[in-house]
């Protein structure tokens, strides 16, 4: 267990209104990532983040944007959600007292209709 | 470009009928190369990190191998709460991002 949890866990939504899904950690972890599953495709890296306002964009990250204003909380946005982000979305912080190794979070099952 | 592929996609084994899942990879400069199981509606749970050709681990059931271009994570007697869908992925040294394959979904009869 990372001490990751994940808000909501379940959301369905409509196509064109905001979304905020919120990634909370209790270990005080430097680097926190935003990943999405969907069928077919691996896990891609949306954003991260490795401190307070440091962030950097990942391999799919156009649609979503991410802030970070306090360590255990990363948040992850859609500013107008699309069909085409209906997806498993998963959070992961990395570890260095545990070989440097990303642990990830439950998941949200994010339906965009 | 940065690419996993796992094979097979799906295998079906019976209890204590042993085996192996692969994963081939091409990355500029091998940071890390990582298994993770995966259950249904779960985030992915890690198992090993290997870091340079000839390394092995072992936990349980399960031992994981690497070379210069794959990896194997051999299953040996499994029984059937092994069952998942497991994950490689690779991360190239000076990045944060790990590229996973698509994953293989192991079911293990009783």
């Amino acid at each position: 267990d990372a001490g990751i949890t994940q808000s909501p866990r379940h959301k369905v939504t409509e196509t064109g209104t905001p979304v905020t899904l919120r990634c909370h950690q209790t270990e005080n972890h430097r680097y926190m990532y935003w990943y999405r599953q969907d069928p077919g495709h691996g896990l891609r890296l949306i954003h991260y983040s490795y401190g307070v306002k440091d962030t950097d964009k990942g391999e799919v990250s156009d649609g979503y944007s991410v802030s970070r204003s306090k360590t255990e909380d990363f948040l992850l946005t859609l500013e107008s959600a699309t069909s085409s982000q209906t997806s498993v979305y998963f959070c992961a912080i990395r570890d260095y007292t545990r070989g440097d190794t990303q642990y990830f979070g439950p998941g949200t099952r994010l339906t965009v209709l | 470009e940065d690419q996993v592929t796992q094979s097979p996609e799906a295998l079906r084994l019976q209890e204590g009928e042993s085996s192996s899942l692969n994963c081939s990879y091409t990355v500029s400069g091998l940071r890390g190369l990582f298994w993770y199981r995966q259950d249904p509606g779960k985030g992915p749970e890690f198992l090993f990190t290997l870091y340079s050709a000839g390394e092995e681990k072992e936990k349980e059931r399960l031992k994981a191998t690497l070379t210069k271009k794959e990896s194997f994570l051999h299953i040996t007697a499994p029984k059937p709460e092994d069952s998942a869908t497991y994950l490689c992925a690779v991360q190239e040294g000076g990045s944060e991002k790990l590229v996973f394959g698509k994953g293989t979904k192991l079911t293990v009869n009783p």
